[in-house]
């Protein structure tokens, strides 16, 4: 079965220093997506950056970046220069092929970041 | 802009009531889903449905059981809450395709007491 984990339940880092959340995940599948989100205090899900496992370059989105180590089976997301505004918390997960067009997302549980000034 | 709307942003209910949480999506998506979020748990996936009338178990259905009777709309019900059954609810949407992953609610924070 697919899985995915986050082994920082909660992390720290300076205002304006980069951080990179840690990911790994676990499947058998060749084709695979994996993704991430962000979750401010106001509870909404932020869809942060995808990643395809034929994709060659890593995925990038203004401060955000995937470092994807495919042979790791890692995609950890490195933030940088961090912001005040970017204490929350953050899921990775992976699309799960359900079957036709349907696809499921399993997520990890997750990692806490503060940002302090 | 692509809109996934949950009636409720907050609900109480007693032990035994029947509850209705309702999700409306405004971007004709195939796919619907609603996730519970605990803490330290993650997001784990209930039920979704890929079509009107259909729907599928997800990792945690016990308890649960949805309706989906128009493509824009897709219900949670809990037949008799629970305590156990306290915990934020998500409802997501998607295309077929999936490239993007979902279109989240905003939640609704559910507390049985």
């Amino acid at each position: 079965a697919q899985k995915i984990t986050q082994t920082q339940p909660g992390m720290f880092v300076q205002e304006k220093e980069a951080v990179t959340l840690d990911c790994t995940y676990d499947t058998s599948d060749q084709s695979y997506g994996l993704f991430w989100y962000k979750q401010p205090s106001s509870g909404e899900m932020i869809f942060l950056i995808y990643q395809g496992s034929y994709d060659e370059q890593n995925a990038t989105e203004g401060r955000y970046s995937l470092n994807f180590q495919k042979a790791r089976k890692s995609a950890n997301l490195v933030i940088s220069a961090s912001q005040l505004g970017d204490s929350a918390m953050y899921f990775c997960a992976m699309r799960d092929y359900y079957g036709g067009a349907t696809n499921k997302l399993i997520f990890g549980t997750g990692t806490l970041l503060a940002v302090q000034p | 802009d692509v809109k996934v709307t949950q009636s409720s942003r907050y609900l109480v209910k007693r032990t035994g009531e029947k509850v209705f949480l309702e999700c409306v999506q405004d971007m004709d998506h195939e796919n619907m889903f609603w996730y519970r979020q605990d803490p330290g748990l993650g997001l784990r996936l209930i039920y979704f449905s890929y079509d009107v009338k259909m729907k599928e178990k997800g990792d945690i259905p016990e308890g649960y059981s949805v309706s989906r009777e128009k493509k824009e709309r897709f219900s949670l019900i809990l037949e008799s809450a629970s305590t156990n059954q306290t915990s934020m609810y998500l409802c997501a949407s998607s295309t077929g395709a999936g490239y993007y992953g979902y279109t989240f609610g905003s939640g609704t924070r559910l507390t049985v007491v």
